[in-house]
C-alpha cells in the first residue's frame, strides 16, 4: 500500500466552482500534514498546513481525520490562477522527510 | 530570512557522464536537508536526507550519491549517468527537530541524452 494516496484527476471545473480533494495516508503515527501547490515545471510551495481541528485560509479549507487517516482540501470560488497540481504531504516525525502524494491536477476554466 | 539556492536550473548531459548538483541554504543553522526527484508525470521521490554534516540516509538504491561537506551545503552526484536519471531534482530544507513544512529550491531539470 502506498504511503500517501491521492486521486490524480484531472479535475476540470469552471471559475467559481467549489472543488474538494481527498488524500489518505497509511502510517497512523504520522504527526504533521500539509498541502503543497506545484505549478507546471516549478518547485512545490506550501499552500497550508493541516491541523487536527481543521483550518481555513481565505477560500481554502483543510481538514484532517486521524481516525480514518485522510486529509481533505476544499477550494471555494475557484479562480483561473488556482490551476495547478495539489500535493498532499505527510510527516512521521521530526528529522525524517516529508512524504508526498503524487498530486491532484486542477484545471479551472473561464 | 532563510533562502535556498540550487543550481544549475537546467542541465543536458550524455549517458555515462558524471553529475554534480549543488544546494546551499542561507540564514539558518543545522538544517535537515533533502534531495527529491520528480520524473515526468510522477510524484516526488525522496532520494537522500541529511540531519548533519557527513550524515546521509539513502531512501532508494540507485545510481546516485549525496554528500554534505558543510552544514548548509548538500551535493548530489553520479559517476555515470543513465537515461533513467532524467528528471526534476529538488533540494529542500527544514529546521532541525521540528515537524514543520519543507522549503524547496527552484530545482534542476536534468535531461540525460
Amino acid at each position: 500500500r502506498k504511503e500517501v494516496e491521492q486521486d490524480p484527476g484531472p479535475f476540470n471545473v469552471p471559475e467559481g466552482a467549489t472543488v474538494a480533494f481527498n488524500c489518505t495516508y497509511s502510517n497512523s503515527a504520522s504527526q504533521s500534514f500539509f498541502w503543497y501547490r506545484q505549478d507546471c515545471r516549478k518547485e512545490p510551495k506550501l499552500l497550508m498546513s493541516v491541523y487536527s481541528s481543521g483550518n481555513e485560509d481565505g477560500r481554502f479549507t483543510a481538514q484532517l481525520n486521524r481516525a480514518s487517516q485522510y486529509i481533505s482540501l476544499l477550494i471555494r470560488d475557484s479562480k483561473l490562477s488556482d490551476s495547478a497540481t495539489y500535493l498532499c504531504v505527510v510527516n512521521y516525525q521530526a528529522g525524517t522527510a516529508l512524504i508526498f502524494g503524487k498530486g491532484t491536477t486542477l484545471s479551472v476554466s473561464s | 530570512s532563510q533562502t535556498i539556492h540550487q543550481w544549475p536550473a537546467t542541465l543536458v548531459q550524455p549517458v555515462g557522464s558524471p553529475l554534480s548538483l549543488e544546494c546551499t541554504v542561507e540564514g539558518t543553522s543545522n538544517p535537515n536537508l533533502y534531495w527529491y526527484r520528480q520524473a515526468a508525470g510522477r510524484g516526488l521521490q525522496l532520494l537522500f536526507y541529511s540531519v548533519g554534516i557527513g550524515q546521509i540516509s539513502s531512501e532508494v538504491p540507485q545510481n546516485l550519491s549525496a554528500s554534505r561537506p558543510q552544514d548548509r551545503q548538500f551535493i548530489l552526484s553520479s559517476k555515470k549517468l543513465l537515461l533513467s536519471d532524467s528528471g526534476f531534482y529538488l533540494c529542500a530544507w527544514r529546521p532541525r527537530g521540528l515537524v514543520t513544512e519543507a522549503f524547496f529550491g527552484q530545482g534542476t531539470r536534468l535531461t540525460v541524452v
